[in-house]
């Protein structure tokens, strides 16, 4: 049971360029989150998703995109890379429904510089 | 407006001795609270939760958490410390009765075990 993965697992974007920032889950949950959190912070959530096809912004969305179109997978699109999007970033998923408690599992996390 | 402190950037602790991470919480219902550690360019990973029932909730690594709903806190708490311990710890709340089913994070609080 491989739980929450995430690729890359590091990268370093020129600004201006663009990636996207893979996470799958094989837990079957319908949740999905992305957070980015830099040095000496907390955690801040970019998106966040209740099933496929379903998205909805966090409390820092500019600069980002996602897409839900399947349970398993929620990538995170970085448009016109900006130093300002130089952070870790976190991939975590959760199950909501009858019993659940909707504690979050994290990914290893994708740590990104922009220069 | 939902929120939750960590009032402690750091909490140094001598091997052996006991440990007290702080968490404080403001939700319009009831809680779910929960802890989460985090080693070194690692992810998150998820201690313990606080969903009903028994105040005293034992999680993993000996650690257990107690929840005082007349304070509003959910102190993190282990009788005898390991350098193993040292690591950054995040505090999370969700309201119960929002039908968000986003956690509220802390800001995180440095553990440091000295031998």
């Amino acid at each position: 049971n491989a739980g929450v993965t995430q690729t890359p697992k590091f990268r370093i974007l020129k600004i201006g360029q663009s990636m996207t920032l893979q996470c799958t889950q094989d837990m079957n949950h319908n949740y999905m989150y992305w957070y980015r959190q830099d040095p000496g912070m907390g955690l801040k959530l970019i998106y966040y998703s209740v099933g496929a096809g379903i998205t909805d912004k966090g409390e820092v969305p500019n600069g980002y995109n996602v897409s839900r179109s399947t349970t398993e997978d929620f990538p995170l699109r970085l448009e016109l890379a900006a130093p300002s999007q130089t952070s870790v970033y976190f991939c975590a998923s959760s199950y909501s429904g009858t019993g659940s408690s909707y504690e979050q599992y994290f990914g290893p996390g994708t740590r990104l510089t922009v220069t | 407006a939902q929120s939750v402190a960590q009032p402690e950037d750091q909490v140094n602790v001598a091997e052996g001795n006991p440990l007290t991470v702080k968490c404080t919480y403001s939700v319009s219902g009831n809680p779910y609270l929960f802890w989460y550690v985090q080693y070194p360019n690692r992810g998150l990973q998820f201690l313990l939760k606080y969903i009903t029932g028994d105040n005293l909730v034992k999680g993993s690594y000996g650690f257990e958490a107690e929840f005082n709903k007349s304070q509003t806190s959910f102190h993190l708490k282990k009788p005898s410390a390991l350098v193993s311990d040292s690591a950054l710890y995040f505090c999370a709340v969700r309201d119960v009765g929002n039908s968000n089913y986003q956690l509220i994070w802390g800001a995180g609080t440095k553990l440091i075990i000295k031998p």
